[in-house]
């Protein structure tokens, strides 16, 4: 099993759109996790952490369930510049930092 | 806002030479990170550096690796003799320790590597 999986889409969605990600890790000691967001080529960004609470920033909701070792984003009201590719890491015991392959999202007009 | 900045943009070397990579981290962070990311790929940990010294390494970051923060603001990445298939992009991050494993860390820009 993957330490860290995500569905690879590419989830294609017309503005306005809700879309939901999902993602799994595999190691029961994690301690953090993150979303990142990483257009062509660039560096990966902070889009939110993620805390077992679930939280909110503008259009963007996290959520963690640590029974089930899930983490999700959810995206209201999708806008062009929302197209990118999405991260999900989590940092295990000792700081290594585990990234997700990715989840491509490409937001239509 | 302060940024991680990373030098070469873009490195081309024959294949056995040595490059060194340059991250000029967040001045007040603590914890600094390499990565990489083969194109198409996943980003894969690299290394973690605190304290003067490497406090996780993968598999990856084998003997022909090495790190170093030979002054006050620099943190290196050394490779001794490149392979192709360390054609990749690599990421520089640091963080404070504010918050420990709940930090954000911020990455540079990155240096496409390229091995002829």
């Amino acid at each position: 099993r993957k330490e860290v999986e995500q569905d690879p889409g590419p989830f294609n969605v017309p503005e306005g759109a809700t879309v939901a990600f999902n993602c799994t890790y595999s190691n029961s000691a994690s301690q953090s996790f993150f979303w990142y967001r990483q257009d062509c080529r660039k560096e990966p960004k902070l889009l939110m952490s993620v805390y077992s609470s679930g939280n909110e920033d503008g259009r963007f909701t996290a959520q963690l369930n640590r029974a089930s070792q899930y983490i999700s984003l959810l995206i209201r009201d999708s806008k062009l510049s929302d197209s990118a590719t999405y991260l999900c890491v989590v940092i295990n015991p000792g700081f290594k930092t585990i990234f997700g392959a990715g989840t491509r999202l490409f937001v239509k007009a | 806002e302060p940024e991680v900045t990373q030098t070469p943009s873009h490195q081309v070397t024959q294949m056995g030479q040595e490059v060194i990579l340059r991250c000029v981290p967040i001045s007040n962070h603590l914890y600094f990170y390499w990565y990489r990311q083969i194109l198409g790929q996943k980003v894969e940990f690299l290394v973690s550096f605190y304290n003067n010294e490497i406090s996780e390494k993968s598999e990856i970051f084998d003997d022909q690796f090495s790190v170093e923060r030979p002054d006050g603001s620099n943190f290196t990445l050394k490779i001794r003799s490149t392979k192709l298939e360390d054609s990749a992009m690599y990421f520089c991050a640091s963080r404070d320790d504010q918050q420990g494993h709940l930090d954000t860390q911020y990455f540079g820009p990155g240096t496409r590597l390229t091995v002829l």
